[in-house]
């Protein structure tokens, strides 16, 4: 079993569907977790970190639940623009850092 | 949020030579740097980890000999790619942390190609 999994996808959404991404992750020990994008031959970028209480940023909203080792994203009225990659990522604690191999997004028109 | 940087952005080089490539955190002192590679539609893989002053930690199958890191301050870290082949072309991404805080911040990415 990996480390941190998500569903490839990819997604093909109509603008302004509904989505949501989920991610599980093998380690309970696990500290901190983030929701990072990527687009086409650019680097990662932080998109959102996640808390156990959630939070929620415009669109988007990103939960914890560590019971069932998951995290999930959702984005509300997505945009043409939301397109990309988003990467599930987990922090084990200390320099453990491990990335899910992501799930594509793409939004039509 | 934080700003690396890296350079160069792309470098094209002929099969033998050795390449370097830089990482910089511009506005925060980075603690722990980070060296990926990531191939055409393939998730990020971590190359190694490096702390400011101390030898790099590499992942399991990654060449030590062949992929230099040298951390000597808390602001730059490189990556020097020695004697490059055609399988080393890659896309090649690092990423900075800094205390307290857990986040990486990523540069832009060097793209290499070889010869």
């Amino acid at each position: 079993r990996k480390e941190v999994e998500q569903d490839p996808g990819p997604f093909n959404v109509p603008e302004g569907a509904t989505v949501a991404f989920n991610c599980t992750y093998s380690n309970s020990a696990s500290q901190s977790f983030f929701w990072y994008r990527q687009d086409c031959r650019k680097e990662p970028k932080l998109l959102m970190s996640v808390y156990s209480s959630g939070n929620e940023d415009g669109r988007f909203t990103a939960q914890l639940n560590r019971a069932s080792q998951y995290i999930s994203l959702l984005i509300r009225d997505s945009k043409l623009s939301d397109s990309a990659t988003y990467l599930c990522v987990v922090n084990g604690g200390g320099f453990k850092t491990i990335f899910g191999a992501g799930t594509r997004l793409f939004v039509k028109a | 949020g934080a700003v690396v940087s890296q350079h160069p952005s792309w470098v094209i080089c002929k099969s033998g030579t050795s390449v370097k490539i830089e990482c910089r955190s511009l506005d925060f002192q980075a603690t722990t740097m980070f060296w990926y590679r990531q191939f055409p539609k393939q998730s990020l893989m971590l190359m190694a980890t490096s702390n400011e002053g101390s030898k790099a930690t590499y992942e399991q199958g990654v060449e030590k000999d062949k992929f230099l890191i040298n951390h000597a301050s808390l602001t730059l870290s490189t990556l020097t790619v020695t004697s490059a082949h055609p399988e080393d072309s890659s896309f090649y991404i690092c990423s900075a942390r800094g205390d307290p805080t857990d986040t990486q911040y990523f540069g832009p990415g060097t793209r290499l190609t070889v010869l």
